[in-house]
């Protein structure tokens, strides 16, 4: 049972380029989430989605676009990358209702020159 | 809106002694409150959470957490720390009707010296 699998773990890039970060999970959870996490800031959120078919902005969205693709997956899209995006990204997995844990992806860390 | 604050950057304490990381919260209505644990380079793992009834809950390697709906805080536990225990630990808060959206704090590092 994999869990939450993200691709890629890293990922180098310049100023301006574009990349996608894929997230599938094998829990059969509703929702999904995107996290960025910032030496001492915690985790923000940037983007969920309760449920296949729908997603949110969360805390920190600008700069970044999100696809519900299926159930399993849940992807996030950098248009135009900026240093202030160097950052690790997480997505997780719940059930939808609320009182549920996330469950954690291993990270995916970005640096942009 | 909902916030966390974990006031302590780092926490050191020497492996057999009790250990606590505190947690303070603010949100509308009833709290649901969780745990997580940091081990370097990887996600993160769900520790404990608070839902309704008993305000001590236990959860997983040993550790337990007392809600306190007066002071709003949820402080981590454990009767006698290991050295395997030192990692990154948040606090996270999703308040009723706040949907599945989870606000996290800025986390402790807790060392556990021999």
């Amino acid at each position: 049972n994999a869990g939450v699998t993200q691709t890629p773990k890293f990922q180098v890039l310049k100023t301006g380029q574009s990349m996608t970060l894929q997230c599938a999970q094998d829990m059969n959870h509703n929702s999904m989430y995107w996290y960025r996490q910032d030496p001492g800031m915690g985790l923000r959120l940037i983007y969920y989605s309760a449920s296949e078919g729908t997603t949110d902005k969360g805390e920190v969205p600008n700069g970044y676009n999100v696809s519900r693709l299926n159930k399993r997956e849940f992807s996030l899209r950098l248009e135009s990358a900026a240093p202030s995006q160097t950052s690790v990204y997480f997505c997780a997995s719940s059930e939808t209702d609320g009182t549920g844990e996330l469950f954690f992806g291993e990270g995916s860390r970005l640096t942009v020159l | 809106a909902q916030s966390v604050a974990q006031p302590e950057d780092q926490v050191n304490v020497a492996e057999g002694n009790p250990l606590t990381v505190k947690c303070t919260y603010s949100v509308s209505g009833n709290p649901y409150l969780f745990w997580y644990v940091q081990y370097p380079n990887r996600g993160l793992q769900f520790l404990l959470k608070y839902i309704t009834g008993d305000n001590l809950v236990k959860g997983s390697y040993g550790f337990e957490a007392e809600f306190n709906k007066s002071q709003t805080s949820f402080h981590l536990k454990k009767p006698s720390a290991l050295v395997s225990d030192s990692a990154l630990y948040f606090c996270a808060v999703r308040g009723w009707g706040g949907g599945n959206k989870l606000t996290f704090g800025t986390g402790t590092q807790l060392k556990v010296e021999l």
